[in-house]
Formats: structure tokens, C-alpha cells, sequence
């Protein structure tokens, strides 16, 4: 009964690979994000999708690559991996989009390791 | 675009004293401020909210005041316990959730 899933949860990998991670919410929600959190605990959004449609993109390398096939999902591609990658991606969701002031609901997250 | 700031990052509290956290945000159009908690190696919470027509609001132990005028709005955690040590992080919305930087919170027993 998971409200809000991502796998996985834990990654680790060489630089220059390419991975993804993948996002799942059964909440019925309009709106899924990513966001990352840093080693100092700052969490930044980095994509917005409001069913399906790309609404927010920050200012993020475009190695990151969303895809939303459907509204209940949104996985996140990486492209050449670098150390300043490594940190802990969030997924959320929130019923209206985009945030329109409703609560987000996070994932566990990805604990995304590069070496 | 919006900007948020928290402070302190860190606080060290007895248990049984309050704890009390502050933040500002610079877009006087957000409508949306709720605060998360974060426990380690754990996803964020929300743990209370409060929208643009309201003042104050409390859910028990904790509440949160918010100033539009100032544009600042605080937590208040009364009655302290050793598991409302966390990372509390406010945030302010009005297309996106823009978080604060947190505050790490300890409370001794």
C-alpha cells in the first residue's frame, strides 16, 4: 500500500555510466517531482510533470533526463555520471498541480553514489 | 523567483523546553507553507501546514505562525521529546515548492 515508491534504493556506480531510477505513486495524483538532496541536506526541485507534461525543468544538466509514460509514473535517466552527482534523488507527488498548495508526498528515495 | 530562508540551522533544546524555527520568503504571491520533518535515512513529512488567509494554526505540540506583512512564518514546538530530533524543513508555494535550507533539531533527554 505504498503511496509514493522509487527504485532503487540504493545505487551505486562508476563515472561515465548511465542509470535510471524509476517512480511510482498509486495515490492518483496529478503531479510527480524529483528533487535532489544534497550532503548538506538542501533539497532542490529539479522537475515538475502535471499529467505527463514536463511543467518545470530547473536549472539541471541535461544528462538528467525525465519520462513520464503516464501520470502515475516518472523515472529519471542519468547520462555520464559524474561525482557531483551523487546525493539522495526524492521523487513526490501532490494532487494538484503544480503544487498549488497541497502537500507533497515524497518517495524514500535513492541514495545515488558515483565513484 | 522565490527564496527561503530558515534559520537556525542548528538547535539544541532540553527535553521539555520549546524549539522554535523561523523563515522568510521573498515572493509575496506564495500561498502555501507547510514544514517537513526529516528523520535520518527517511523521506520528508509534512508534519503541518498553513495557506496565505490564515495567522496561526496548531495541531497539538506543534504550531506555526505566519506574518504575510513580513513575509516570515515559524514553527513552535512546545513540550520538547527526544523524537522530535530531526531536520525540520519549511518551504513556501506558489507554482513550485521551494524548500528551506533546515534545521537540524536535538533534543537532549
Amino acid at each position: 500500500d505504498t503511496a509514493v515508491s522509487q527504485t532503487p534504493k540504493y545505487l551505486v556506480t562508476q563515472m561515465g555510466n548511465d542509470k535510471s531510477i524509476k517512480c511510482e505513486q498509486n495515490l492518483g495524483h496529478d503531479t510527480m517531482y524529483w528533487y535532489k538532496q544534497d550532503s548538506k541536506k538542501f533539497l532542490k526541485i529539479m522537475f515538475s510533470y502535471n499529467n505527463k507534461e514536463l511543467i518545470i525543468n530547473e536549472t539541471v544538466p541535461n544528462r538528467f533526463s525525465p519520462k513520464s509514460p503516464d501520470k502515475a509514473h516518472l523515472n529519471l535517466h542519468i547520462n555520464s555520471l559524474e561525482l557531483g552527482d551523487s546525493a539522495v534523488y526524492f521523487c513526490a507527488s501532490s494532487p494538484k498541480g503544480p503544487h498549488g498548495g497541497t502537500e507533497a508526498f515524497f518517495g524514500q528515495g535513492t541514495r545515488l553514489t558515483v565513484v | 523567483g522565490e527564496n527561503v530562508e530558515q534559520h537556525p540551522s542548528t538547535l539544541s533544546v532540553q527535553e521539555g523546553d520549546s524549539a522554535v524555527i523561523k523563515c522568510t520568503y521573498s515572493d509575496s504571491a506564495s500561498n502555501y507553507f507547510p514544514w517537513y520533518k526529516q528523520e535520518l535515512g527517511k523521506r520528508p513529512q509534512l508534519i503541518i501546514d498553513i495557506r496565505s488567509n490564515v495567522g496561526e494554526k496548531k495541531d497539538q505540540r506543534i504550531a506555526v505562525t505566519l506574518n504575510k506583512t513580513a513575509k516570515h512564518f515559524s514553527l513552535h514546538i512546545t513540550e520538547t521529546q527526544p523524537e522530535d530530533s530531526a531536520v525540520y524543513f519549511c518551504a513556501a508555494s506558489i507554482q513550485k515548492l521551494v524548500f528551506g535550507t533546515g534545521t537540524r533539531l536535538l533534543v537532549s533527554p
